[in-house]
């Protein structure tokens, strides 16, 4: 069965940077692209963008460009969303999802971003 | 593509019908419209895909409609498990979602 399984929450100063992965499994891995969705607390979901996962290139959304990088390992099937320069804003829950697989999401892992 | 949902937030009893809107800052290409249900602590759930076709196992009292840049998610009878936030999303250009609906007892 198709799983996205995400990295545990985080808990990082301002200025920091982190790295949060998504491991796939039970379909190919570099047949359907990744995507990146944001929600800080109680809030709204924000779409951040994609990568494919046969190239490799990545799409970032207006809001996400700059210190928003998507990268992979797909000798592992993972798929990376890092974050650097982090800033309170930045505290959020963070999901994978596979879109154009039939809709499936990570479980999501929360970064804390506070001194 | 800019979605705007209303209302914020909904106000029903079980049994009550529900009806949401979702408009769009400009046309849908290809009616590319999705509804997703979020209860706390849960990542969303797709409800509806093609602003029309319920996704697997989402029961026939839940339904989209529209096209182009207004759209609606009806749910006939509310259940209890029902009350929970509700947000479209635009796959037509890149993706967008709205701001959510929230439908409270």
């Amino acid at each position: 069965q198709v799983q996205l399984v995400q990295s545990g929450s985080e808990l990082k100063k301002p200025g920091a940077s982190v790295k949060v992965s998504c491991k796939a499994s039970g379909y190919t891995f570099t047949n359907y692209a990744m995507h990146w969705v944001r929600q800080a607390p109680g809030q709204g979901l924000e779409y951040m963008g994609w990568i494919y996962t046969n190239t490799g290139n990545p799409t970032y959304a207006q809001g996400f460009t700059g210190r928003f990088v998507f990268s992979l390992d797909t000798s592992v099937n993972t798929a990376y969303l890092q974050i650097s320069s982090l800033k309170a804003d930045d505290s959020a829950v963070y999901y994978c999802v596979a879109f154009d697989l039939g809709d499936y999401w990570g479980q999501g892992t929360l970064v804390t971003v506070s001194s | 593509i800019v979605l705007t949902q209303s209302p914020g937030t909904l106000s029903l009893s079980p049994g009550e019908r529900a009806t949401l809107s979702c408009r769009a800052s400009q046309s849908v290409n290809n009616n590319y419209l999705a509804w997703y249900q979020q209860k706390p602590g849960q990542a969303p759930r797709l409800l509806i895909y093609g602003a029309t076709s319920r996704a697997t196992g989402i029961p026939d009292r839940i339904s989209g409609s529209g096209s182009g840049t207004d759209f609606t998610l009806t749910i006939s009878r509310l259940e209890p498990e029902d009350f929970a936030v509700y947000y479209c999303q635009q796959y037509g250009n890149s993706r967008t979602f709205g701001q959510g609906t929230k439908v409270e007892i």
